[in-house]
C-alpha cells in the first residue's frame, strides 16, 4: 500500500545532542510537511517542501532544519534539542494545492 | 490567519450512543479535514469534505461552507472509537501548497 512511513517511532536523546528524524513516502506526493505536536495540544507546521523548494514557518526555532534529498525521503534535524522540543512530530504528504494530506504514524520524542 | 474552533472539547459517552462534533473556522476554505488520532499519535484520515456530506460505515461528516462549519458524525458508538477527533483546514502557502490549520480538538471517550 502506497503510505507515509516515519522512523524511529520513538526516539530518546539528550539535551544538546543532535537528532535526526526521517520521513519516507510512496505517493510520490510534490509537497512534505513536518509538524510538531506537543502534549494536549494541536499539531504545528514546522516547515515544508515543495518539491525541492524549501519553505519554513516564521516562528519555526532555527534549532530545526530539514532536508529533501530526493521526491521520497525528508529528513528533521534537531541541532541542539532542548527539554520543550519534547513532542510528536508528524510528517505529512500532499499533491499540492487543496488536496487531501496523508500523515505517517509520528515519532515521539523525548530530551532528556 | 484562519481560526478553527472545535467543540465540544470533550465528549464522555456510553456504547452505542451517537454522537455530532462541531468546527467553526474563520474564512472561506477549499480544504478540510477530519482526522482520528489514535492512542499511538497516528493521525488517521476520516474524511476530505470541502464541502457537501459523505458517509463511511458509522461516520459521516457535512460541511456547510457557505456558513463556515463542519460536523462530523458517529453512531453507534464503540469504544475503539475513543480518542481525539480533529478538524483542519487550508490554509494557502504559496507555490500551490496549502498548511493544514488544526483545531484543539474533541476528546472522545467511549465507555463500555
Amino acid at each position: 500500500d502506497a503510505m507515509v512511513i516515519q522512523n524511529p517511532r520513538y526516539q530518546v536523546t539528550q539535551f544538546g545532542k543532535p537528532v535526526t528524524l526521517s520521513c519516507s513516502q510512496t505517493l510520490n506526493h510534490n509537497v512534505m510537511y513536518w509538524y510538531q505536536q506537543k502534549s494536549s495540544q494541536a499539531p504545528k507546521l514546522l516547515f515544508h517542501y515543495y518539491d525541492k523548494d524549501f519553505n519554513n514557518e516564521a516562528d519555526t526555532p532555527d534549532n530545526f532544519q530539514s532536508r529533501r534529498p530526493n521526491t521520497s525521503f525528508c529528513f528533521l534535524d534537531i541541532r541542539s534539542p532542548g527539554l520543550g522540543d519534547t513532542a510528536m512530530y508528524l510528517c505529512a504528504t500532499s499533491r499540492g494545492g487543496s488536496t487531501e494530506a496523508f500523515f505517517g504514524q509520528g515519532t515521539r520524542l523525548t530530551v532528556v | 490567519g484562519i481560526q478553527v474552533e472545535q467543540s465540544p472539547p470533550d465528549l464522555i459517552l456510553q456504547e452505542g450512543a451517537n454522537s455530532t462534533l462541531r468546527c467553526n473556522f474563520s474564512d472561506s476554505v477549499n480544504n478540510l479535514q477530519w482526522f482520528h488520532q489514535n492512542p499511538w499519535g497516528q493521525l488517521i484520515n476520516l474524511f476530505y469534505i470541502p464541502s457537501g456530506t459523505k458517509q463511511n460505515g458509522r461516520l459521516s461528516a457535512t460541511t456547510v461552507a457557505t456558513e463556515r462549519y463542519s460536523l462530523l458524525y458517529i453512531s453507534s458508538s464503540q469504544t475503539t472509537d475513543s480518542g481525539v477527533y480533529f478538524c483542519a483546514v487550508g490554509e494557502p502557502l504559496g507555490q500551490g501548497a496549502q498548511k493544514l490549520v488544526f483545531g484543539q480538538g474533541t476528546r472522545l471517550t467511549i465507555n463500555p
